[in-house]
């Protein structure tokens, strides 16, 4: 099994320019999750789905993030327009399972985005 | 989900137990604790979860007090790939809200 796999490893932009952030869940996993973690806040959860429905959306910043997850084997995290202060690392993982169960997250290498 | 406490920093040497402690005095009944660590520059990575009775698997050895208020995390034999960031994370069993890391441990294993 490849894990979960995020795209891209690094990212640069300018501020204003839009960022899609992508993720390819475990096979056969039914939750998926998107993180964000830096030096000041450490690892804040963003929005959480389940079956590819968005369950938890109460960690999203502001309208300027949203996520989808159009099929069970890949969601997008895009923030337009991009600021400074959303320069982190954007983390995705995927579990088996769903809210009544105590399911192991597997987490990707994460998005280290750059936002100038 | 109950608040955790651990120290901010600790020092192993290479091949002794490293034992990692988390206070959770606020924990109920329902709550399991949970183990990740971060090694940098990578993601999380689950290690092991409880919730009362002790805990091995191939990774590591989860001892949680009988009052349950807090717990250690040993490492059997650490090696220098086991320095990382080790995170002791409370969840409530069904809770919607889901995993909420604090600051963690960052533990280095000093040859």
């Amino acid at each position: 099994d490849a894990g979960v796999i995020q795209s891209p490893r690094h990212e640069v932009t300018e501020m204003g320019q839009e960022v899609t952030l992508r993720c390819k869940p475990i096979s056969g996993h039914n939750s998926l999750f998107w993180y964000r973690q830096t030096m000041m806040r450490g690892l804040e959860l963003l929005i959480y789905f389940n079956n590819n429905v968005p369950i938890d959306d109460s960690g999203m910043p502001e309208d300027r993030f949203s996520a989808k997850m159009p099929n069970a084997s890949f969601s997008t995290l895009k923030i337009q327009p991009s600021e400074p202060r959303d320069s982190a690392v954007y983390f995705c993982a995927s579990s088996f399972g769903g809210l009544a169960t105590n399911e192991k997250l597997f987490f990707g290498s994460g998005t280290q985005l750059s936002v100038l | 989900d109950a608040k955790t406490t651990q120290p901010t920093s600790m020092d192993c040497a290479e091949g002794r137990a490293a034992n990692l402690p988390c206070n959770h005095s606020t924990i109920s009944g329902n709550e399991y604790v949970y183990w990740y660590r971060q090694i940098h520059s990578q993601g999380p990575q689950y290690i092991i979860h409880g919730l009362k009775n002790n805990e091995t698997n191939e990774m590591a050895s989860l001892i949680i007090t009988e009052d349950r208020k807090s717990s250690t995390l040993i490492l059997p034999h650490a090696t220098l790939r086991d320095t990382a960031v080790y995170y002791c994370i409370v969840r409530v069993a069904g809770s919607a809200r889901q995993l909420t890391f604090g600051s963690g441990t960052q533990l280095t294993v000093l040859p």
